[in-house]
């Protein structure tokens, strides 16, 4: 059961335009999602969170939206950078009940070219 | 100033034989979690240990699978004679107050390897 999807494996962006990553989940509990950019044979870092109590948050050139009712959240990425491309995991957590527990998805292969 | 240190970085064992997979968090965190990427899918929970406690193994297989985190030295996941699905990645995390407080910091993974 995936509570979390990311349903491009793919996407493909032009040095300088925005990057726009999509994740949808079903939970409706969870209420605490992050990003996490992963280079190969790294492990993933931590990008940018939002609290369910907000439906933005920026930092530099990344932007996290939530939309509650749709469940949905996406990443923006302006201007995007060569230096971006990696796999990018959305995840999600119910802070109240599971410990922390965070919720992934299968991951956006961003490829940002010159 | 050292961030999640796990080792080996790659392992590999024969069918039927154990592997021992070591996690050592940041410095001053004191819960750590261990996830398990299969093959083209996303970071799956497995445990959630503090020091010398299990907090949550819900995600862990029942049988073959342990984990500790002892008072002294690093956390241990152990699988015990493994079997070829046990092939992947297993990343360690470690955050300071508990993930539902403060985002996890990943260490670079053990890649396990059963033929």
């Amino acid at each position: 059961d995936q509570q979390v999807k990311q349903n491009s494996p793919s996407l493909s962006v032009q040095e300088g335009r925005i990057s726009i990553l999509n994740c949808d989940y079903t939970n409706s509990m969870f209420d605490y999602f992050l990003w996490y950019k992963k280079y190969p044979a790294e492990g993933p870092t931590f990008l940018i969170s939002i609290s369910s109590i907000k439906d933005k948050n920026e930092d530099g050139r990344f932007t996290v939206f939530l939309n509650k009712s749709a469940k949905h959240l996406s990443l923006h990425i302006v201007p995007s950078q060569p230096g971006d491309s990696a796999v990018y995991f959305c995840a999600a957590t119910d802070r109240g009940s599971t410990l922390g527990r965070l919720y992934f998805g299968r991951g956006t292969q961003l490829t940002v070219w010159p | 100033n050292a961030g999640v240190m796990q080792n080996p970085r790659h392992l590999v064992r024969r069918r039927g034989q154990e592997a021992r997979l070591r996690c050592s968090p940041m410095k001053g965190h004191s819960h750590v979690y261990w996830y398990r990427q299969l093959p083209e899918e996303g970071l799956k929970f497995m445990v959630y240990l503090q020091k010398e406690n299990i907090i949550d193994e819900s995600g862990m297989p029942k049988e073959r699978f342990s984990a500790e985190f002892p008072k002294e030295g690093p956390s241990i996941l152990r699988i015990q004679q493994v079997v070829r699905g046990d092939s992947a990645a297993y990343f360690c995390a470690s955050s300071r107050q508990g993930a539902n407080n403060s985002p996890l910091h990943f260490g670079n993974g053990t890649r396990l390897t059963v033929t």
